[in-house]
Parts: structure tokens; sequence; C-alpha cells
């Protein structure tokens, strides 16, 4: 169960598109159409944004859009605007009825 | 509104136990599984258990299985996180959250405000 690999920081200016990458192996993100990503403030609980890769939950901004591509899933914002500045995890199924955590994105708006 | 609240972090000696509670409102508690995930201080997340609605499967992660329990009581609307043998690196926010009933293991769809636990001697 080890975690998966996401960037340390990514940055943008207002109204730029940002990705954060999420890479794992075959056994969980390539092998599960089941990566979910998260939003966290400083100081606040997680937050749902993406579930089964690409799908939004109610009251998510459609600016939020996902992908996957082998082991890797990707997080793309775009319209990047202040209030979007969080750390970002993505989570996947990983077999044996096991989940596991990227290692988290900060993201930064210029 | 539908509401998480967990309970029971506290200070702890390394090699004490310690249980968690969480409590659901706001939904059929009992129509969800429930997890729990914890994040030690300045790090990422950390999936570490789950537990089906009717409370009759749990799974663990490899870091917990063996010292940790997690249960449920559906008539109080309550999950349980049974902590033992705690160690330094248990020292965490843990959150508890509701699993999306669509689909198993697709997503947690709410989540608690967390509660603190600190091991030290």
């Amino acid at each position: 169960q080890s975690a998966l690999t996401q960037p340390a920081s990514v940055s943008g200016s207002p109204g730029q598109s940002i990705t954060i990458s999420c890479t794992g192996t075959s056994s969980d993100v390539g092998n599960y159409n089941l990566v979910s990503w998260y939003q966290q403030h400083p100081g606040k609980a997680p937050k749902l944004m993406l579930y089964e890769g690409s799908k939004r939950p109610s009251g998510v901004s459609n600016r939020f859009s996902g992908s996957k591509s082998g082991n890797t899933a990707s997080l793309t914002i775009s319209g990047l605007q202040a209030e979007d500045e969080a750390d970002y995890y993505c989570c996947s199924y990983a077999g044996r009825t096991t989940s596991v955590f990227g290692t988290g994105t900060k993201v930064t708006v210029l | 509104q539908v509401q998480l609240v967990e309970s029971g972090g506290g200070v702890v000696q390394p090699g004490r136990s310690l249980r968690l509670s969480c409590v659901g409102s706001g939904f059929t508690f009992s129509s969800y599984a429930m997890q729990w995930v914890r994040q030690a201080p300045g790090k990422g997340l950390e999936w570490l258990a789950i537990i089906t609605n009717d409370g009759n499967n749990k799974y663990y992660a490899d870091s917990v299985r063996g010292r940790f329990t997690i249960s449920r009581d559906n008539s109080k609307s309550t999950m349980y996180l049974q902590m033992n043998s705690l160690r330094v690196e248990d020292m965490a926010v843990y959150y508890c959250a509701r699993d999306r009933i669509q689909l198993w293991m697709s997503g947690m769809d709410v989540w608690g405000q967390g509660t603190t636990v600190t091991v030290s001697s």
C-alpha cells in the first residue's frame, strides 16, 4: 500500500489552467476506475471534488475535471481562482478492499 | 443537514488505548458504509479502515491491522475506532467519512471535522 505519487506543488495565475497528476500502479489506479480527488483548505476537513475519475458531486464547479491514462490519473482546474488555493489529494481503490491516498499537492494561485 | 461529528481524541501515552467515536446525523446512517482516515501533523491523508453498512465486514490498512478495530452501532448512528498499542507515529487528526452509497469505495462524500490524537509520554 504505497502512497500514490503527486507533485508536491503546482502553481498558476488566476484564469489559467493547471493539472495535477496522480501516479500509481497497475494494482490501483491502472486497474480500477475508482479514483477520487479531494480538496483540503488549511485546518479544514477534505472535500470530495471528483469521484470515479471524472464525475463531479453536486455543487462542485465544472472547472474541475478528471481523466486517466494507464497508471496515472489527473485533475485539471480551469479558470483558476484564488479560492482554489488548497491541498489536493487523489485516492484510489487498491484491491483487497483497501484504498490508498496520494502524497498530496499544494496548489498556489500566483 | 448531513453531518459527521468525531470525538474521543486526546493525549495518550505510547502503548495505551483510545476509542474514537463518529456520530452521523441528517441521513440514514445504517444505509452507508463508513471509513476512517487520518492525517499526521504536516503530512498527507492516510486511509485506515472501512466498515460495511450493516457492520458485518471490516477492512483495514496494513499499518493498523491488528491494532485498530472499526465498529458501528446503527441504533446510535455511531461508528467507532478502537485504537490499541498506540505509537508515536499514530499521532494525527482522525477523520470519519461516509462512503458514497452508489458504488463501494468510489469516494468519501461527507467528512467530519476531525479529532486530534496525541501520543506522548
